[in-house]
């Protein structure tokens, strides 16, 4: 069984540059949540996708931005950084939407300058 | 508003002692509630969920719905408790989890 692997580990943008992180769901898995941690908190929930459509959103602005895809892989997109962008970004896979317990990836960490 | 306070950032106890990391939510429903657990240089992890009832690694955790808390105890902690304890609420639809801010437990020999 493979598990939750997240790409790129970590990487540094410039504010207003776009970045798109990647997530591949452990097997048999068909959704993908994404949450962005910032230094001292807890994960905030970004979206979640199931079966390749956008199943529900946190409290983030529209320039953060998602896909899946048929192998249930998913994309984070995020349009013009902003320092506060910089975080850890987590994702993680379920079986079920709502229901099946969440396994999450070793996370990338985004740094804004 | 749906909400998960953990009060304490960091707790430290002795080898042996009993602890209790506090959780409590603000939600207006009934949720589901969760404990995870990162330890150091590993990726976050589900340790239990309440409506499984059971003992993860000797830890329990009640859900008071009139006080609306979570508190995670162990009768005796272990060095390899050590690690940052995160409280979670997922609610009605199930889609979004809410997490804390997180407590760090720190198991001194």
């Amino acid at each position: 069984e493979t598990g939750v692997t997240q790409s790129p580990t970590h990487l540094i943008k410039t504010r207003g540059q776009q970045v798109t992180l990647r997530c591949s769901s452990q097997s048999g898995h068909n959704t993908v949540s994404w949450y962005q941690q910032a230094l001292g908190q807890g994960p905030q929930f970004i979206f979640q996708y199931y079966r390749e459509e956008e199943n529900g959103r946190g409290n983030f602005p529209p320039r953060f931005s998602g896909l899946q895809f048929p192998n249930y892989s998913s994309e984070l997109n995020v349009n013009a950084l902003e320092l506060d962008d910089s975080a850890l970004y987590l994702c993680a896979s379920s079986t079920l939407a709502g229901v099946g317990e969440q396994y999450f990836g070793p996370g990338t960490r985004l740094t804004v300058t | 508003a749906q909400r998960v306070t953990q009060p304490e950032k960091l707790l430290s106890v002795f080898k042996g002692a009993p602890v209790e990391l506090k959780c409590n939510y603000s939600y207006s429903g009934s949720p589901e509630l969760f404990w995870y657990v990162q330890y150091s240089r590993q990726r976050l992890q589900l340790l239990l969920r309440h409506i499984s009832r059971e003992s993860i690694k000797g830890f329990t955790a009640d859900l008071n719905k009139g006080e609306t808390s979570f508190h995670l105890k162990k009768p005796f902690a272990q060095e390899e408790d050590s690690a940052m304890y995160y409280c979670a609420l997922r609610g009605g639809g199930g889609f979004k989890t809410i997490f804390g801010a997180g407590t760090r437990l720190f198991v001194k020999a």
